[in-house]
């Protein structure tokens, strides 16, 4: 149990376009999502957290605007990078939790490259 | 803010080696978590411990919660090839409501 998928798991886009990036809890409810952005030989750092059904909560310095976050159901998260720069690559990784799980399970990431 | 010290942040070591990683904080946690991540996928948890002097074994790893709350370590005995990969530790923050994660310590394993 306790599967998160990522759509798409990797994604090229041109500078100045929009991405969208699915996040699903395949077996559990997941009452709340948490979107993270990885840098090469980095850690994870957390972007924001959203909750179903409410507006996400954004981390300092995380642009709300920029990143797009959207916790329509208790299965689906999505994140749009809007009007992408190559600053904006990065690995994207969302993870999960609800009321069956405490712990949160990550999904498999997405590459973002912005040529 | 709370701060995750991860060491050591990265390992070369032979098969067969055991192995010792440790996450130390200046602040209270009350629920450490380990994590391994492979080469473009996400963490995958390997041990959750939720009470001080909580020892979890989860085959060849074994993790402890530290008596004051502000360390833990894990340890792989006899490392395989296939443990290679970063390997991280996290806690929930005060409000318990985000998970705050060690910078990693990268594992090599050669045969």
């Amino acid at each position: 149990g306790a599967v998160v998928s990522q759509h798409p798991s990797r994604v090229i886009c041109k500078s100045g376009t929009s991405v969208k990036i699915e996040c699903r809890s395949l077996d559990f409810q997941a009452t709340t999502m948490f979107w993270y952005r990885q840098f090469p030989k980095k850690s994870l750092m957390l972007m924001a957290t959203s909750n179903e059904g409410s507006k996400a909560t954004y981390e300092q310095g995380v642009e709300k605007d920029k990143f797009l976050i959207n916790h329509a159901s208790l299965t689906l998260s999505t994140l749009t990078v809007t009007s992408a720069h190559p600053e904006d690559s990065s690995f994207y990784i969302c993870s999960a939790s609800g009321r069956t799980y405490n712990e949160q399970f990550f999904g498999p990431g997405t590459r973002l490259t912005v040529l | 803010g709370q701060q995750l010290n991860q060491s050591p942040q990265s390992m070369f070591i032979q098969e067969g080696e055991d192995v010792s990683m440790n996450c130390t904080s200046s602040s209270i946690f009350n629920t450490w978590l380990w994590y391994k991540q492979d080469p473009g996928e996400g963490p995958v948890l390997l041990i959750a411990l939720y009470k001080a002097g909580e020892l979890t074994s989860n085959g060849r790893l074994t993790a402890q919660f530290g008596i004051t709350r502000k360390d833990s370590f894990l340890n792989i005995s006899a490392s395989i090839p296939s443990d290679v990969g970063i390997y991280f530790c996290a806690g929930y923050n005060q409000a318990g409501t985000a998970l705050i994660f060690g910078k990693g310590t990268t594992l090599s394993v050669s045969s």
